[in-house]
C-alpha cells in the first residue's frame, strides 16, 4: 500500500521568509498525482498545489512551489514570502492514477511569526 | 469554484446514540467521499459514496457502523451509529470534480461523551 510520510510535525517561519515542508512517499506505480493541502484553524481543507508524476516541471502557484524528485520519491513544498495567513496544518497527499482515493500524510503544523 | 456545506458543524452526543451528517455540493461532482480526522491526526478515508447504490467502504470501516446514502449527485449523508467516545473526530466530506481536483467541506466536529 502507498504511504506518505511528513517527517516534520511542526515548523515555524518568520513573516516574509521562506520555508520548505518535506514529504516523501512510497509507491511502485509510475502514474500518480501528488498534492499539498492546507487546513487552517477553520478546518476547511484547501488545495494548495498539484503535481502530475509524468511532468518533470515542478508545479508553482504564486508563492507556493514544489520540488518534485521522482526518483527519490520526494515532494517538498516551498512557501516564499510567508504571510500570517499561511499559518495552518499542511498535508501532503498521494493519489494513484486511475483511482480517486487520496492517501494523506500526518501533516505539518506551520506557524508564521510576525 | 464549487462549494461544499456540511450540517451540523459540530455536535456533542451521548454514547449509544446516532448522528447523521449531511453534505451538500452546489454543483455536480463525479464522486463524493467521507473522511475521518481523529484529534491531531491526518485524514482517513471511510468510504466512497455511490449514487443510488451502497457505498464502498475502506478496510476497517463497515456499513453497520457508518451507513452512507447518496440519493443524487450533489447530496450525501453519513451516519455514525451506536457512538462511543472513540468516535469523537472531525468528519469531512469531499467531492471530486471532472478535472480531478478533490475539494472538501468544512467538517463536522463530533464529541461523544
Amino acid at each position: 500500500a502507498q504511504t506518505v510520510t511528513q517527517s516534520q510535525p511542526e515548523m515555524s517561519v518568520q513573516e516574509a521568509e521562506t520555508v520548505t515542508l518535506s514529504c516523501t512517499y512510497d509507491t511502485s506505480e509510475s502514474d500518480y498525482y501528488l498534492f499539498w493541502y492546507k487546513q487552517p484553524p477553520s478546518r476547511q481543507m484547501i488545495l494548495v498545489i498539484r503535481q502530475e508524476a509524468y511532468k518533470q516541471q515542478n508545479a508553482t502557484e504564486n508563492r507556493f512551489s514544489v520540488n518534485f524528485q521522482k526518483a527519490a520519491k520526494s515532494f517538498s513544498l516551498k512557501i516564499s514570502d510567508s504571510q500570517l495567513g499561511d499559518a495552518a496544518m499542511y498535508f501532503c497527499a498521494y493519489q494513484q492514477g486511475g483511482s480517486e482515493k487520496l492517501v494523506f500524510g500526518k501533516g505539518t503544523k506551520l506557524t508564521v511569526n510576525p | 469554484s464549487a462549494v461544499i456545506s456540511q450540517k451540523p458543524s459540530r455536535d456533542i452526543c451521548q454514547r449509544g446514540t446516532s448522528l447523521t451528517i449531511q453534505c451538500q455540493v452546489d454543483s455536480q461532482v463525479t464522486m463524493m467521499f467521507w473522511y475521518r480526522q481523529q484529534p491531531g491526526q491526518s485524514l482517513t478515508l471511510i468510504a466512497t459514496a455511490n449514487q443510488g447504490s451502497e457505498a464502498t467502504y475502506e478496510s476497517g470501516f463497515v456499513i453497520d457502523k457508518f451507513p452512507i446514502s447518496r440519493p443524487n449527485l450533489t447530496f450525501s449523508t453519513l451516519t455514525v451509529s451506536n457512538m462511543s467516545p472513540e468516535d469523537s473526530s472531525i468528519y469531512l466530506c469531499s467531492g471530486l470534480r471532472g478535472s480531478g481536483e478533490q475539494f472538501f467541506g468544512p467538517g463536522t466536529r463530533l464529541t461523544v461523551l
